[in-house]
This record gives structure tokens, sequence and C-alpha cells, in this order.
């Protein structure tokens, strides 16, 4: 398996534009997180998904900010409009969750993304 | 609700020394706790985990972490360090009596010295 595959790997926009990140997990996996880090914040968990189910967003700062999984193989977190406050590496991570909790998080290489 | 502390922003340590990275957590119920590694430009890789069991938890390229209940920690630590082993260090969280959700540290740079 290729692993977790985000794209782009890097992003460079201005404000005001709308800017879409992609994530294919690792197939067979039933959980998928959107991470986000900074220097200031460290890695914050924005949303996660269980079987394609969106279970918790209150990490997503602002309405600004959208995540989809319309399917087990693919994730998008879009944010609309983009500011420069949203310059960060967004990670995408996929885990197989089992019932004694045995399981680890599979990170992507992650999307460093510039807004001007 | 479940939070996780990393003390240090940073760590210095000669090569050859022992490490020690600390990590403290807060959770309502029993905790699993993880360590992930980030190298420069890459993401995170997972190192080990804590889930019941022994205290010392052995994990990958020679790293280890003890559970503490009692100081609610669980640092992570290694005999002998190396230079390669300089990078960010986080430590996470998930609490088995709530959701699914894993909570990290803000991470600790380790620099080893030559």
């Amino acid at each position: 398996d290729a692993g977790v595959i985000q794209s782009p790997r890097h992003e460079v926009t201005e404000m005001g534009q709308e800017v879409t990140l992609r994530c294919k997990p690792i197939s067979g996996h039933n959980s998928l997180f959107w991470y986000r880090q900074t220097m200031m914040r460290g890695l914050e968990l924005l949303i996660y998904f269980n079987n394609n189910v969106p279970i918790d967003d209150s990490g997503m700062p602002e309405d600004r900010f959208s995540a989809k999984m319309p399917n087990a193989s693919f994730s998008t977190l879009k944010i609309q409009p983009s500011e420069p406050r949203d310059s960060a590496v967004y990670f995408c991570a996929s885990s197989l969750i089992d019932m004694d909790g045995n399981e680890k998080l599979f990170f992507g290489s992650g999307t460093q993304l510039s807004v001007l | 609700a479940q939070s996780v502390a990393q003390p240090e922003d940073q760590v210095n340590v000669a090569e050859g020394n022992p490490l020690t990275v600390k990590c403290t957590y807060s959770v309502s119920g029993n905790p699993y706790l993880f360590w992930y590694v980030q190298y420069p430009n890459r993401g995170l890789q997972f190192l080990l985990k804590y889930i019941t069991g022994d205290n010392l938890v052995k994990g990958s390229y020679g790293f280890e972490a003890e559970f503490n209940k009692s100081q609610t920690s669980f640092h992570l630590k290694k005999p002998s360090a190396l230079v390669s082993d300089s990078a960010l260090y986080f430590c996470a969280v998930r609490d088995i009596r709530r959701d699914d959700k894993i909570i990290f540290g803000k991470g600790t740079r380790l620099h080893i010295l030559p």
C-alpha cells in the first residue's frame, strides 16, 4: 500500500481564493482525520470521520472550513474564502480502530498551504 | 476534556547520552497513549503506544516510554541518543471512555548534539 496520499504537497494562493486539499486514506481503514500544524498551536485536530461519517468537527475553526468524505477512499478539506492566517501544514491521517482500541494513525506527507 | 501537555519546547542531548522527552496527560477514564515522531518535511510516524499491561512500552528505533498512572505521565526515553534521533516528537492521548478522538501535544523538538 502506498500509504496515506495527500495532494497537493504545496499550495500557494491569494487571500479570498478557494482552496481544496485532498486525501486518499489507506485502503481498509475506517477512520480519517484532518489535522493542522502551526508553530504557535502545534498539531490541532480539525475533524474526523468514522466510516465516512463526520463524528466530530468541533476543531474546525470557522464556517470557511468544510470537509467531506463522499466515499471510503477520498476526503477533501475546503477553505473558502482563504485568509493568510490559514497558512499552515495540513495533515490527513487514517486508521483502523477496533473495539479493543488497538490502532495507530498513519499520516500523509501533508500539504503546505501559504495564503498570501 | 482530555488533554496532553509537553512541557518542553526543545530538548538538547549529547550523542550517546540518555534522553527523555516529557509528556503528561489528563483524561476522565483510562487513557490510550501514543508517541509519534516527525522528521523534517515529512508526516508523522508512529513510535509506540500504551493500551494496557506492562507500564514500560518498547517501540521503534530503540525508543521506550513509561506509563505512570499516579503522575499521569508517559515520558519517552532512549538509553543512548543518536544524531539521527533529532526530530519533532508528539505525545498523544485518547480517552477510551469517550469518542475516538486522538489529541496531540504541541510537540517537543529534540536536538542531538554530535
